[in-house]
């Protein structure tokens, strides 16, 4: 399969513990994309890698958020401390260069995390 | 601030009937997408629409943009149950040469026979 993986698909955690998400985006994709979606609501943005490169944050991730990609490949997204409003779905989307320059944006299943 | 908007939020209706949904977005953009999830799923891409008065069709499902208008429309042509989902569309702001999606906050489609 040459989608976007992400793992672990779920994580029960309870309040105070850390967490870690790991996104593999399409092999040939050189921009990788955060996004979280709470129950009943459109996915918002995170932030945003060009490579290896964080280009933007969004506001909503506060510093016990910290995403990398060191290597521009895989990218890990960790939540230290969580609350219970942590608990969403954290979606990992990757892009590339197409020939039509869409921006077009591929989504992995998401992981989705629980915080008791 | 870009803030999208969909409507209606939820919709009902009978196999073999047709609607549109609704998505308006507040400032200038050329690039609108739409995505389907299925409960649980993650979101699948169904259109990609990048300049005014596009309009693109798959199947039972038509989307196009007017840009002047800021909206898009998804039209379904004789609902099937298959077509039950959950329908976001989202629309393209430029940052760091890529687009970062703003999303609607989806139309929840429930196709009954």
């Amino acid at each position: 399969d040459t989608g976007v993986s992400q793992n672990p698909r779920h994580k029960i955690t309870k309040r105070g513990q850390n967490v870690t998400f790991r996104c593999d985006p399409i092999s040939e994709h050189n921009r990788l994309y955060w996004y979280r979606q709470t129950l009943g609501q459109g996915p918002e943005f995170l932030t945003y890698f060009q490579n290896e490169a964080q280009l933007e944050k969004s506001r909503l991730l506060s510093d016990r958020f910290s995403a990398e990609r060191p290597k521009g490949s895989f990218s890990t997204l960790e939540i230290q401390r969580t609350e219970q409003g942590d608990s969403a779905m954290y979606l990992c989307a990757s892009s590339g260069r197409d020939r039509g320059n869409t921006g077009e944006l591929f989504f992995g299943e998401g992981s989705r995390l629980t915080v008791l | 601030e870009l803030k999208v908007e969909q409507n209606p939020l939820f919709l009902s209706m009978q196999e073999g009937k047709n609607y549109t949904i609704y998505c308006n977005y507040s400032t200038t953009s050329d690039r609108l997408y739409w995505y389907r999830q299925d409960p649980g799923k993650s979101l699948e891409s169904l259109f990609v629409l990048l300049s005014n008065g596009a309009v693109k069709q798959e199947g039972r499902l038509m989307a196009s943009l007017d840009t002047k208008a800021r909206l898009s429309t998804l039209h379904i042509t004789a609902a099937v149950h298959d077509l039950s989902a959950t329908y976001f569309c989202a629309v393209g702001a430029l940052i760091q040469g890529a687009q970062k999606l703003v999303f609607g906050q989806g139309t929840r489609l429930t196709i009954n026979p």
